[in-house]
């Protein structure tokens, strides 16, 4: 069974600092995908960054970048320069058949002017 | 295209009633998925669409539910005899094969 775990309900972070989110899963797996969805107040869930598990290097999106150690089932995502626009509901989230999505309980942060 | 559209937003609906949630994909897109959000939890897969044919189901997905894709354009997703429970919101995203999911902005079903 697939797994993914997100350990910080709430985060804040002061804008323009940097804030790194954790996300760890399980799988038996060994050709997988990784997901970071933002969800704001306005519900729609939206694609950050996406990871394919074959590919080392850790994919990058402008201000969002990740950490993924796939030894360590660890799939972590970097915001940095935060802006206020960045305060939403945050899902780590796997995939590997393209069945079907396993997310997170999500990580609620908070950008502080 | 201007994406995943979801029809209604809000639903209130009272214990014991039917009510049917639409969602309309991405025109190009081959599959939809149906997904179900409650508060605090992220969301939990129902069932997946390939074109017309329902491939996959949850566990979730009990026989009060029901969800259909005719020729593999529109979805529409059926809940009888709602129960407080079912209270959530219901997602629907579609994708072209392995890329692309995108989400719709979701129906917020409650049951009184």
């Amino acid at each position: 069974a697939q797994t993914v775990t997100q350990s910080q309900p709430e985060m804040s972070v002061q804008e323009a600092e940097t804030v790194t989110l954790s996300c760890t899963y399980d799988t038996s797996e060994s050709n997988y995908y990784l997901f970071w969805y933002k969800q704001p107040p306005s519900r729609q869930m939206i694609l950050v960054i996406r990871q394919e598990a074959y590919k080392q290097q850790n994919a990058t999106e402008n201000r969002f970048s990740v950490n993924f150690q796939k030894a360590a089932k660890s799939f972590s995502l970097k915001i940095s320069d935060s802006q206020l626009g960045d305060t939403a509901m945050y899902f780590c989230a796997f995939m590997w058949t393209g069945n079907q999505f396993y997310f997170g309980t999500g990580t609620s942060l908070t950008v502080i002017p | 295209d201007t994406g995943v559209s979801q029809d209604p937003r809000h639903k209130i609906t009272k214990r014991g009633q039917n009510v049917t949630f639409r969602c309309d994909p991405i025109s190009e897109h081959n599959r939809l998925y149906w997904y179900r959000q409650t508060l605090g939890q992220g969301p939990e897969f129902l069932t997946y669409f390939q074109n017309e044919a329902q491939l996959e189901k949850s566990r979730l997905l009990s026989d009060r539910f029901s969800a259909e894709r005719p020729k593999g354009s529109f979805s529409t997703l059926e809940i009888q005899r709602t129960e407080q429970g079912d209270s959530a919101m219901y997602l629907c995203a579609s994708s072209l094969a392995n890329y692309g999911y995108t989400f719709g902005s979701g129906t917020r079903l409650t049951v009184v």
